[in-house]
């Protein structure tokens, strides 16, 4: 069974950093793109970020590039969000979602979520 | 960025209705046109990927169509537990970008 757990969320100060992360089990981590979705409270969903498999493609939205770095650590199955310059409007559930694949790159499997919340 | 725009951004429908969203994309986006359904406090979960494909263990009462720029998710008949916001995303080019949602109610 495929599972993703996030965890690291919390109350953080503008300004501020938070380190978010997403354990895998169920498949071959390696072999899948991951991304992350955030939700801002009682809004839509927004793509943040997503890495290949072995780390060779890298993108960002763009109001988080230059403040927020993802990665992964295949031996460990695991992803990674550092998130500095914290600000307000990155208040959100933030979701690690799996790619299922280049044909369709859907996200098929998601976390439960882990809320960051950035106020003074 | 490629803007997708979805349609009602909320509709009530009755148990056992033919529901219909539609998505538009601002350009071409072929066929990489997902579909996800959100129930309240819950994860998104993939209903229907490259247009019309119905992901494993999803209902078959969901379907999908369209190509292009122009995209149909229906609900043939609906069931009580089909409450939820329903979100279409283009996976056609980077960055992936999401509808703002439909907000489905049961009456």
């Amino acid at each position: 069974e495929v599972r993703l757990v996030e965890s690291g969320g919390g109350l953080v100060k503008p300004g501020g950093s938070l380190r978010l992360s997403c354990a895998a089990s169920g498949f071959t981590f390696s072999s899948k793109s991951m991304n992350w979705v955030r939700q801002a409270p009682g809004k839509g969903l927004e793509w943040v970020s997503s890495i290949s498999g072995r780390s060779n493609y890298i993108y960002y939205a763009g109001s988080v590039k230059g403040r927020f770095t993802i990665s992964r650590d295949n031996a460990k199955n695991s992803m990674y969000l550092q998130m500095n310059s914290l600000r307000a409007e990155d208040t959100a559930v933030y979701y690690c979602a799996r790619d299922m694949g280049p044909d369709s790159s859907s996200l098929d499997y998601w976390g439960q979520g882990t809320l960051v919340t950035v106020s003074s | 960025d490629i803007q997708m725009t979805q349609s009602p951004s909320s509709l009530s429908a009755s148990v056992g209705d033919r529901v219909t969203i539609t998505c538009r994309a601002t350009q071409t986006i072929t066929n990489f046109l997902n579909w996800y359904q959100q129930k309240p406090g819950k994860a998104p979960k993939l209903l229907i990927y490259s247009s019309s494909t119905l992901q494993s263990g999803v209902p078959s009462r969901f379907s999908g169509s369209g190509s292009g720029t122009d995209f149909t998710l229906t609900i043939s008949s609906l069931q009580p537990e089909d409450l939820a916001t329903y979100y279409c995303q283009q996976s056609y080019s980077t960055p992936p970008t999401f509808g703002q949602g439909t907000k489905l109610e049961i009456k």
